[in-house]
């Protein structure tokens, strides 16, 4: 299976700055990985899938890029709610696959 | 935009089965090239895909499961359920339902937590 490897673990960020999380599949997910956005006691929620289209409602300061082994997700000027745990996914190949999830909070 | 909604035995025992079921409203469980998956998430660890079930029955499980995974869908009841057999303390997570497309989780439930105890 494809191991997914996000970094940092954990960012911290100042609100109003950018964020930029890196995610490292260990063999190529073409375009096929989407980010999600979880929070304390919530569902993860699809922010971006095909690597940099953005998800029904989500803002335009969330952008994914990257493709084959190699993806970021940055999120300019960041606001309050940002403050979450992001996870990368690829869904490339069968069974589909998680990183271990980058922390992002408030510096 | 559906919603999903788990149900089932929060609290299993050591070597039984786990069994839940996932109602579905919003939308047509037979519309679209969509299917119904199912994900956990145990205490302090990332997200596993366990497994996803297509609207003419035909399903995949994750083989780190060793083939414990069944799934069903009931279209007549907008709903699709899983049973983990042979459960152990490393089972315990919040299981979440998800209406996947393609392997992109769109919409998933609230979770449910399922607690494996003797």
């Amino acid at each position: 299976e494809i191991v997914m490897t996000q970094s940092p673990a954990t960012l911290s960020v100042s609100p109003g700055e950018r964020a930029t999380l890196s995610c490292r599949a260990s063999q190529s997910a073409s375009s096929n990985l989407a980010w999600y956005q979880q929070k304390p006691g919530q569902a993860p929620r699809l922010l971006i899938y095909g690597a940099s289209a953005r998800a029904t409602g989500i803002p335009a300061r969330f952008s994914g890029s990257g493709s084959g082994t190699e993806f970021t997700l940055s999120i300019s000027s960041l606001q309050s709610e940002d403050f979450a745990v992001y996870y990368c996914q690829q869904n490339n190949n069968w069974p589909y696959t998680f990183g271990q999830g980058t922390k992002l909070e408030i510096k | 935009q559906f919603q999903l909604q788990e149900s089932g035995s929060g609290l299993v025992k050591p070597s039984q089965t786990l069994s839940l079921t996932c109602a579905v409203s919003g939308g047509s469980m037979n519309s679209g090239s969509r299917s119904w998956s199912w994900i956990r998430q145990s205490p302090g660890k990332a997200l596993e895909w366990l497994g996803r079930i297509f609207v003419n029955g035909i399903s995949d499980s994750n083989p780190s499961l060793k083939s414990r995974v069944t799934m069903s869908v009931d279209m007549s009841k907008d709903q699709f359920s899983l049973k983990l057999t042979s459960v152990t303390a490393a089972d315990t997570a919040v299981y979440y339902c998800v209406r996947d497309s393609s392997g992109i989780a769109e919409d998933w439930g609230q979770g449910t937590l399922v607690t494996v105890s003797s």
